[in-house]
């Protein structure tokens, strides 16, 4: 059976600080697909990332970055220097992939940035 | 590219009346899933459709729920003899084909059964 864990159920900061979101996945497939949904306040997710369980490179863009470590099933999102409008609920959502493209979404972990 | 969307964005119903979702994916998408959301969950898989062709089916979707997708275009998602348990948000997500894609989700329908 596969779990999903997003261990912080919330996060609060200050403004232009850095936020680390952690997921960890348990499964026993070799091949999977990870993504970071965004839920703001309107409540729309939106799509942040996707990576397969393959790369496990470590990758910027923009202010958001990530780093997935297969050893441990982790798979980490950093904001940096976040702002207000970072303010959101972020799911991670694993994917088996191969024949199988449901998302089984972790339980959220809200961020408040405050000014 | 217009998104995808649902109506209604919000249904109140009495318990034991039966509702209906309508979702409108991205145009050139193949597949379409349905997704629950309670507060404070994230969002569960319902079912999806590839083409007009319902693949999957999760146990949560028990026999009062229905979903079609006729003509592998828009679909509807239905509830008979509602519950004050089926009281949650109903996202309805498009994506093309290939492997694991990227999801594209809608606004949701908030449904809340009195």
């Amino acid at each position: 059976a596969q779990k999903v864990t997003q261990a912080q159920t919330e996060i609060s900061v200050v403004e232009k600080e850095d936020v680390t979101l952690d997921c960890v996945y348990e499964t026993r497939d070799t091949t999977y697909y990870l993504f970071w949904y965004k839920q703001p306040p309107s409540g729309e997710l939106v799509f942040l990332i996707r990576r397969n369980s393959f790369d496990e490179q470590n990758e910027i863009s923009g202010r958001y970055s990530w780093n997935f470590q297969k050893s441990t099933s982790s798979f980490n999102f950093t904001i940096t220097a976040s702002q207000v409008v970072d303010s959101a609920v972020y799911f991670c959502a694993p994917t088996p992939g191969s024949n199988d493209y449901k998302l089984s979404f972790g339980a959220g972990t809200t961020v408040t940035v405050r000014a | 590219d217009t998104g995808v969307s649902q109506n209604p964005r919000h249904k109140i119903t009495k318990r034991g009346q039966n509702v209906t979702f309508r979702c409108d994916p991205i145009s050139e998408h193949n597949r379409l899933y349905w997704y629950r959301q309670t507060l404070g969950q994230g969002p569960e898989f319902l079912t999806y459709f590839q083409n007009e062709a319902q693949l999957e089916k999760s146990r949560l979707l028990s026999d009062r729920f229905s979903a079609e997708r006729p003509k592998g275009s828009f679909s509807t998602l239905e509830i008979q003899r509602t519950e004050q348990g089926d009281s949650a948000m109903y996202l309805c997500a498009s994506s093309g084909i290939g492997q694991a894609p990227r999801q594209y989700f809608g606004p949701g329908t908030r449904l809340t059964v009195t």
